[in-house]
């Protein structure tokens, strides 16, 4: 089994702020690292698909960048809003592989 | 709406009684997956499909049986649940999962099952 890692595993943010988080995984045999977010009693929503080292992707106020070489990935919210409360969760997939292996998530709660 | 739609949302059941989450996308994707979510677990794979009449172990397939044989339905049966099968459990659908294209996994609303 894969080992997908995430950090921190929470983190209270106050309204404005700006903030990031990690992936780490596995840096041989990449094919691509996911992003979803994940609001309580809904459904994991895909933010970002990775897949080239070097790789920086944008929706609105969230970015994330990619790491192959040395494993791992970034989450940024810039200007936190309540509204970004969720839990993100990454997800690699390995060169040949069909499946997503899951980190255990970062929980964010943004105050006001 | 493009969406994956799982059933029944909460299910309350008693241990061997043999019992079906259903399933369905309506994206015509050819990829679909099952997963189970525990406590400072994450979200392991059950089981997946990469298409009609193929079907595959994920990382924790024990206790779960699978079939295909639509494109749009890929049903989770407990043939006989235990109380360690007690989870939140989503079905996810995705086109192209092993090409650059892909845009990542549809997730149904999950079901919450618990078995005494």
């Amino acid at each position: 089994i894969l080992n997908v890692e995430q950090s921190p595993q929470s983190l209270h943010v106050q309204e404005g702020d700006s903030t990031n988080f990690t992936c780490s995984f596995p840096s041989s045999n990449f094919y691509a690292l996911h992003w979803y977010r994940w609001e309580t009693a809904k459904s994991p929503e895909a933010l970002f698909v990775m897949t080239l080292n070097g790789d920086e992707k944008k929706k609105g106020r969230i970015s994330a960048t990619l790491n192959t070489k040395e494993g791992y990935s970034y989450l940024y919210i810039k200007g936190s809003q309540p509204e970004d409360s969720a839990t993100y969760l990454c997800a690699f997939m390995r060169g040949g592989g069909n499946k997503l292996t899951f980190g255990t998530g970062t929980q964010l709660k943004v105050e006001l | 709406e493009a969406q994956v739609t799982q059933n029944p949302r909460y299910l309350i059941t008693v241990t061997g009684k043999k019992l079906t989450v259903t399933c369905s996308q309506n994206m015509n994707h050819e990829y679909m997956s099952w997963y189970r979510q525990d406590p400072g677990l994450g979200l392991r794979q059950i089981y997946y499909s990469m298409n009609v009449e193929v079907t595959d172990k994920g990382d924790v397939p024990e206790g779960y049986k699978v079939s295909r044989k639509e494109k749009r339905n890929f049903p989770l049966i407990l043939e006989s649940p235990s109380p360690n099968q007690t989870s939140l459990y989503f079905c996810a659908s995705s086109s192209h999962v092993n090409r650059i294209t892909n845009y990542g996994y549809t997730f149904g609303s999950g079901t919450r099952l618990t078995v005494v």
